[in-house]
Formats: C-alpha cells, structure tokens, sequence
C-alpha cells in the first residue's frame, strides 16, 4: 500500500515562502493532492496535480512533482498568517483509495 | 463551501453502543468515501462507496459498515465502540473530475 511521509513542522516569517515537502512510495497514485485543515474543521482542497505532470502553478500555490525520486511539494508564495494550519498531501484518486500524510503543521510568524 | 454536509457534528457515546454517522453531497457526485482521522493524526480511508456499492475498503473491522442512498447521502454505522474509535470522521464526495470534495467532518467521542 501507499506510505506517504511529510515533515511534522515548518515555520515561517509572514511575507516569506513556505515549501512543504512529501514523499510517497506507490507511484500508481493517479493523483497528488495537498489539503489543508485549519483547527477543528474538516479537509480544504488546494491543488492537485496529475501524475503526469512536473509542475502546476495556481495563484500563490505552486506544486511539483519529481515522479523519480518520488517527491513532491507545495510552495506558498508571500505566506500570511491565514496561511497557518496543517497540510496534507495525499495520493490517489479517481477510483483508488486516497493515502494521506502525517501533516505538516505551518506557523507563519507576523 | 464543498455542499457537503454532516451530522450531527459532535456525539458522544459510551463503549460498546452503535453510532450512525450521516453525511449529504451535491447532485452527481456519484463517489463517496469515509475517512477516519485519530488526533494528531492524517485521515485514514475507511471505505469508498460508487452507485451504491461498496467499492474499496481500508483496514478497519467489519464492525464499520456503510450505506448509499440514491439522493446521493450516504451513512458510516459503527457497532460496538471502542475508546479508539473516537476521532474525526470524513466524507469526501467527488465527481468524474476526480477531485475529492470533503464535509466537516463529526467528532465522535467514545467513553
């Protein structure tokens, strides 16, 4: 089955970027997803890219994916302090099961 | 706003009762899953569910069975509960584009 592993902590200074990495071990995944869960609420989908992808940019979020090393991240440009909350990426989709991370806790520092 | 929809959002039960668990999505979003999320924790897939059929299941006893409906709701039933089973539970709908569209979520309290 899918292992999905992701640092626990990032802290960054408000207006700086933040860059989250993952790593996953089933490179069958369809899709590669990062949520993100603010305290006591459920799963918001940011992004996802498709496994045939390298990059994908929206707004200030930008995804990459090395299908080599099997490594993938987000980068949020100028993160502001709604920016802080825990973040998951995931992977799966379409009619797989999805295989989501530990999270990665985001402190943006005013 | 996902317009997907769960309830009731807290519960607390005591050890060994059965739970049910309910959770609404939009119109064509034929896919559901449940998702099991300890504290501290990364959500943990429980089933999925397509038109009605269970469609792929995660490594969680038989006691955790589900139903979907038609009107594209769907339920998580819990029997015989445990003090580990209390956590955050998560339905996530999707449509053909694959994207996962997740409620949010009820806390289940087991003592």
């Amino acid at each position: 089955g899918e292992d999905v592993e992701q640092s626990l902590f990032l802290s960054v200074r408000e207006g700086d970027s933040s860059v989250i990495n993952c790593t996953y071990t089933d490179s069958s995944s369809t899709y590669l997803y990062w949520y993100k869960q603010e305290p006591g609420a459920g799963l918001q989908l940011l992004t996802y890219i498709f496994s045939n992808m390298d990059m994908k940019q929206d707004q200030r979020l930008t995804v990459l994916l090395n299908k080599k090393d099997k490594h993938l991240s987000l980068r949020i440009a100028d993160t502001q302090t709604g920016d802080s909350a825990i973040y998951f990426c995931a992977g799966g989709g379409g009619y797989q099961k999805v295989t989501f991370g530990t999270g990665t806790k985001l402190q943006v520092i005013p | 706003e996902t317009g997907v929809t769960q309830s009731p959002t807290h519960l607390i039960k005591t050890r060994g009762q059965q739970v049910t668990l309910r959770c609404s999505s939009q119109s064509g979003h034929n896919t559901v899953s449940w998702y099991q999320q300890a504290l501290g924790q990364g959500p943990q897939f429980i089933f999925q569910y397509y038109r009605e059929e269970e469609n792929g299941r995660g490594n969680f006893p038989p006691r955790f069975s589900g139903l979907q409906f038609p009107n594209y709701s769907s339920e998580l039933n819990v029997n015989a509960l445990e003090l580990d089973d209390s956590a955050l539970y998560l339905c996530a709908t999707q449509d053909v584009s694959y994207e996962q569209y997740f409620g949010p979520g009820t806390r289940l309290t087991v003592t």
